[in-house]
């Protein structure tokens, strides 16, 4: 099993460029989620999946939006980048969204908007 | 202001001293605790999960501990290793499940030789 795997690792884009910033799991899990973690701050939800074509807003939706076509994957879009969505990104997944599940992450990706 | 509060934020020890980390919640209706570990460039890795009927839960060399009235929780590690150096996350889970989670900033230990 290769887990949670994320792809670019590094990312640098101009302020007003777009991107997806993608996500895959093969643990057949349902949920999965992303999270955007900034200096002096713990990490923030993003959007999350309760399974395919099922998507919601979590804390920090602004500026992303989210698709689930099949329950491996779970790409975020920047539609428009801004500065202030220089971050690192992780998406994470486990077998349901209940509190007893764990939570698998990614390796991240680090993105930087000038 | 984060309702999650972990101290200290960093902290240095020597190669197999112990060492314990807290964390003050004031986020409610609380479900679940779990302790994260967090290498420097990966994501964080689950060490123990605790409901709020549970006051000690181990895996290892780390203990971590609730005190679901005063809403504090600790982690300790024993006899320390330099692999130990990474960030130590404290999250808390609400009845909701994932969806309802709040994460600590941190604490980054630091073990030298």
């Amino acid at each position: 099993n290769a887990g949670v795997t994320q792809t670019p690792k590094f990312q640098v884009l101009k302020t007003g460029q777009s991107m997806t910033l993608q996500c895959a799991q093969d643990m057949n899990h349902e949920y999965m989620s992303w999270y955007r973690q900034d200096p002096g701050m713990g990490l923030r939800l993003i959007h999350y999946s309760v399974g395919a074509g099922i998507t919601d807003q979590g804390e920090v939706p602004n500026g992303y939006n989210v698709s689930r076509s099949t329950t491996e994957d779970f790409p975020l879009r920047l539609l428009s980048a801004a500065p202030s969505q220089t971050s690192v990104y992780f998406c994470a997944s486990s077998y349901s969204a209940g509190r007893g599940e764990t939570q698998y992450f990614g390796p991240g990706t680090r993105l930087l908007v000038l | 202001k984060n309702q999650v509060e972990q101290s200290p934020q960093s902290l240095i020890i020597l190669e197999g001293k112990n060492c314990t980390l807290q964390c003050n919640y004031t986020v409610s209706p609380f479900s679940n605790l779990r302790w994260y570990k967090q290498d420097t460039g990966r994501g964080p890795v689950s060490l123990t999960i605790m409901t709020f009927s549970e006051n000690t839960k181990s895996n290892g060399r780390y203990t971590a501990t609730l005190d679901a009235d005063t809403k504090q929780s600790s982690l300790h590690i024993t006899a320390s290793q330099l692999s130990d150096s990474a960030s130590y996350i404290c999250v808390v889970i609400l009845s909701g499940g994932y969806q309802k989670v709040t994460f600590g900033t941190g604490t980054k230990l630091q073990v030298i030789p």
